[in-house]
């Protein structure tokens, strides 16, 4: 069955750089996912990839696919405290609808 | 809009009581789905729906049940509350279609169960 997993915790200084790294089990997953939680409220989709790319850049935001270690990247450049939230990675499989399963999301934490 | 929205936002239950959640939709999704977050487990899918009058089981089923009776509204029932139901439930909907169908959530109802 599909799997995501992820690490739970990650620390970063205002400025740096902040990687969240992913790995999922399902070679037919049609799109990957990064979702944003901040504290209190629902997820909020960030950035998706489809299956087939390698690579997307959306602003401070790179996703990067590599589809046969099946690994998946979220790099969020120059973070902000802002960007303080919990991080969800999720995979997709069509099955009469999208059928996502969702890991069990990364705590990142900017500090100042 | 409004989005995807909640009602309540908090509620304490005692076991063997019963309750029932609204979400609520003004995008015209046709899809519709309720999730339970439980710390370290992620999002599991309790039930979904594909369309107005259809629902599904998710990963989670037991112990709840939903309704689809208007496309804009998705219901969570519990009809006996237990304490293994203490958790945030997240409904969220998505367009139709074999795209890449982003989830909108609602805000959350956080639930405890005495």
């Amino acid at each position: 069955g599909e799997d995501v997993e992820q690490s739970l915790f990650l620390s970063v200084r205002e400025g740096d750089s902040s990687v969240i790294n992913c790995t999922y089990t399902d070679s037919s997953s049609t799109y990957l996912y990064w979702y944003k939680q901040e504290p209190g409220a629902g997820l909020q989709l960030l950035t998706y990839i489809f299956s087939n790319m390698d690579m997307k850049q959306d602003q401070r935001l790179t996703v990067l696919l590599n589809k046969k270690d099946k690994h998946l990247s979220l790099r969020i450049a120059d973070t902000q405290t802002g960007d303080s939230a919990i991080y969800f990675c999720a995979e997709s499989i069509w099955g009469g609808y999208q059928k996502v399963t969702f890991g069990i999301g990364t705590k990142l934490q900017v500090i100042p | 809009n409004a989005g995807v929205t909640q009602t309540p936002k908090f509620r304490v239950l005692k076991t063997g009581q019963s309750m029932t959640l609204l979400c609520a939709q003004d995008m015209n999704h046709e899809y519709m789905y309720w999730y339970r977050q439980d710390p370290g487990m992620g999002l599991r899918l309790i039930h979904y729906s594909v369309g107005e009058g259809t629902t599904a089981k998710g990963e989670v089923p037991d112990g709840y049940n939903v309704s689809r009776l208007k496309k804009q509204n998705f219901l969570l029932g519990l009809e006996s509350a237990a304490p293994s139901q203490t958790s945030v439930y997240f409904c969220a909907s998505s367009p139709q279609g074999k795209g890449a169908n982003e989830q909108f959530f609602g805000p959350g109802t956080r639930l405890t169960v005495l």
